[in-house]
């Protein structure tokens, strides 16, 4: 069946580092992708999606790009802030799925300033 | 803003009992979903409902049951709860009909249920 490999966590990083969070998938067809975020005490909150390969999803300095070649979503941004500390899911929708997302683990990201 | 309301933050309940988890969205969608979160395992499927009176098995029912009986309320209820169900249960909502897969869910802030 489908399914969303995310990088192990927790990532610690230095305010302004540079971040990348890996995902990779297993899917039928052409699903849908997507990034949420997970802050303390909170529920998830849709960070950025893409719908067909090579689409570029972005939102608050974060990027992902859909490729189908190497079935990958890899989260990035240029330089981390203390209040990007949270919880990144990865997930993927598609039709077989018919509206149900398919998560990955989530990895906790650390930022220290 | 969509809102998804969950009714409880924390919930403590004993083995045995039978459990009801609220769960309250206000932007009349169509799709509504449970979730379980736990550690090291992400965000599972419990059961969604693509309509009223309707309901589907998400990836792990067993032990669980929904109901739906208005578009706004979508009910999760541990008919026996055991202590391998406690767990943040997260609710979620989207709009489309049949569960377009490009709409984005809508999630509560999660209810965090002890079974002792």
């Amino acid at each position: 069946g489908d399914s969303v490999t995310q990088m192990e966590g927790p990532v610690t990083l230095s305010e302004e580092a540079f971040l990348t969070i890996n995902c990779t998938y297993t899917a039928t067809g052409y699903p849908s992708l997507f990034w949420y975020v997970q802050y303390p005490g909170e529920g998830l909150q849709l960070l950025l999606k893409a719908t067909k390969a090579d689409d570029k999803g972005s939102n608050k300095g974060f990027e992902a790009t859909y490729r189908k070649e190497t079935t990958s979503f890899h989260l990035e941004k240029g330089s981390v802030q203390v209040s990007d500390s949270a919880v990144y899911f990865c997930a993927l929708s598609g039709p077989s799925n018919t509206g149900k997302l398919i998560f990955g683990q989530g990895t906790t990201l650390q930022v220290k300033p | 803003d969509v809102k998804v309301t969950q009714s409880s933050r924390y919930l403590v309940k004993r083995t045995g009992e039978k459990v009801f988890l609220e769960c309250v969205q206000d932007m009349d969608h169509e799709n509504m979903f449970w979730y379980r979160q736990d550690p090291g395992l992400g965000l599972r499927l419990i059961y969604f409902s693509y309509d009223v009176k309707m309901k589907e098995k998400g990836d792990i029912p067993e032990g669980y049951s929904v109901s739906r009986e208005k578009k706004e309320r979508f009910s999760l209820i541990l008919e026996s709860a055991s202590t391998n169900q406690t767990s943040m249960y997260l609710c979620a909502s989207s709009w489309g009909s049949g569960g377009s897969y490009n709409s984005p869910l809508h999630f509560g802030n999660g209810t965090r249920l002890t079974v002792t």
